[in-house]
């Protein structure tokens, strides 16, 4: 089982949709976890950042997070062709492991 | 102020051959790494260091070799260049591990783009 798992998509949704992109993880014992957002030939930049149960939101962007069912989830409101990228969920344990990413395409 | 700055951008090595990727940052973290990303998969950390004088190994070592003699400086020596080691490598840097939080999060570098032929 990898650490962190993502599906790799792409995921494909018409522009002023909500995107919803998925990340599971192996460790219990992990404490935070990450969205980090790259552009193709960029490097990542972070998104959100999520430390405990539930919701968290910033501006078109909500992280949910899911400690019993090892899950954490990133949505994006009212998705703009600019929102096509790769998102990359990184979960922090005793290391900070990186998911392979989902490719989101954003059609205007 | 710079951030995480990396050299060269683009490289091209023959197999066989040795060389180091540089990398600086200007904001007194304590913490560097190095990291490659192979197309399509996700960040795979190589070497990481807590500080200067210390490094340890991360999730794929073998091939490379790093040293941190600067709080300022992490570079990553390539010695005897494989085709395995083409990839993209990513030098980030954050003040602390154990806490990422909005205020202490990793900074990542342009990345360096290697091909071995």
């Amino acid at each position: 089982q990898k650490e962190v798992e993502q599906n790799s998509g792409p995921l494909s949704v018409p522009e002023g949709a909500i995107a919803s992109l998925n990340c599971t993880y192996s460790d219990r014992g992990s404490q935070s976890f990450l969205w980090y957002r790259q552009y193709s030939g960029k490097s990542p930049e972070l998104i959100m950042s999520i430390y405990s149960n539930g919701d968290k939101e910033d501006g078109r962007f909500t992280a949910q997070l899911n400690k019993a069912s090892q899950y954490v989830s990133l949505l994006i409101r009212d998705s703009q062709p600019s929102d096509s990228a790769t998102y990359l969920c990184a979960v922090l344990g005793n290391k900070l492991v990186f998911g392979a990413g989902t490719i989101l395409r954003v059609k205007s | 102020n710079a951030g995480v700055t990396q050299t060269p951008k683009f490289r091209i090595l023959k197999i066989g051959q040795s060389m180091t990727l540089q990398c600086a940052q200007d904001m007194n973290h304590n913490y560097m790494y190095w990291y490659r990303q192979d197309p399509g998969m996700g960040l795979k950390l190589i070497y990481y260091s807590v500080g200067a004088g210390i490094t340890d190994k991360g999730e794929v070592p073998n091939g490379y070799n790093v040293s941190r003699s600067t709080t300022e400086d992490f570079p990553l020596r390539l010695e005897l260049a494989a085709p395995s080691q083409t990839s993209v490598y990513f030098c980030a840097s954050s003040f602390r591990l154990g806490e990422l939080t909005g205020a202490n999060v990793l900074t990542f570098g342009a990345g360096s783009r290697l091909t071995v032929l």
